[in-house]
């Protein structure tokens, strides 16, 4: 089945523990993203990656890292989360990148994320 | 920057009547998503709109795309309650080689029987 997989789904953190949210894709996609989603902002992009090895920032990226060492895995990173950073999380792919690409993502199933 | 607005916020209708999300958008863009998201659940793909005058139905969801007047409408036809979720529009945001889409804030719709 054709999914983008996030781990953890849920997790209750304190400030300050570096912890890792994992996105797999089984779909061969080459672009991939990281939103956040909070009450009354919709989702904004944190980072993206159109290919391995290439990745760039979105609207709100600080705090986080990411890397793209393989096609399939894009994990997020928060080295020092904080309580600004509880929120849901959702990982997305697309096939390709540019105009190429009708540009759908295809989203996980959500990582909520309490710092506290 | 490309903002992109959706009203209303929330709506509660009844079933078995119609109604129209609206979603705008401040710069060119020609290729328009909607999204619907469960409480709780990830977001589903519900159209691709990817020229001026698309329009595309699925069951009793139809959207529209009018890239002139940066505008497009979800409309629901003869509500059920399995149609109460929440709806985001998402409008391509293309610039250089990549291909972001910009979410609207989302509409709550909440069908009663």
């Amino acid at each position: 089945e054709a999914q983008v997989t996030q781990n953890p789904r849920y997790l209750i953190t304190v400030t300050g523990k570096k912890l890792t949210v994992t996105c797999s894709q089984n779909m061969n996609h080459e672009y991939m993203s990281w939103y956040r989603q909070d009450p009354g902002l919709g989702l904004r992009q944190i980072y993206y990656s159109m290919n391995v090895e290439v990745t760039d920032k979105g609207d709100v990226p600080e705090g986080y890292k990411v890397s793209r060492k393989e096609k399939r895995n894009f994990p997020l990173i928060l080295e020092s989360p904080s309580p600004n950073q509880t929120s849901l999380y959702f990982c997305a792919s697309s096939p390709t990148s540019g105009r190429a690409s009708t540009g759908e993502l295809f989203f996980g199933e959500g990582s909520r994320l309490t710092v506290l | 920057e490309l903002k992109v607005e959706q009203n209303p916020l929330f709506l509660s209708m009844q079933e078995g009547k119609n109604y129209t999300i609206y979603c705008n958008y401040s710069t060119t863009s020609d290729r328009l998503y909607w999204y619907r998201q469960d409480p709780g659940k990830s977001l589903e793909s519900l159209f691709v709109l990817l020229s001026n005058g698309a329009v595309k139905q699925e069951g009793r969801l139809m959207a529209s795309l009018d890239t002139k007047a940066r505008l497009s409408t979800l409309h629901i036809t003869a509500a059920v309650h399995d149609l109460s979720a929440t709806y985001f529009c998402a409008v391509s945001h293309y610039g250089g080689a990549t291909n972001k889409l910009i979410f609207g804030t989302g509409t709550l719709l909440a069908v009663q029987p």
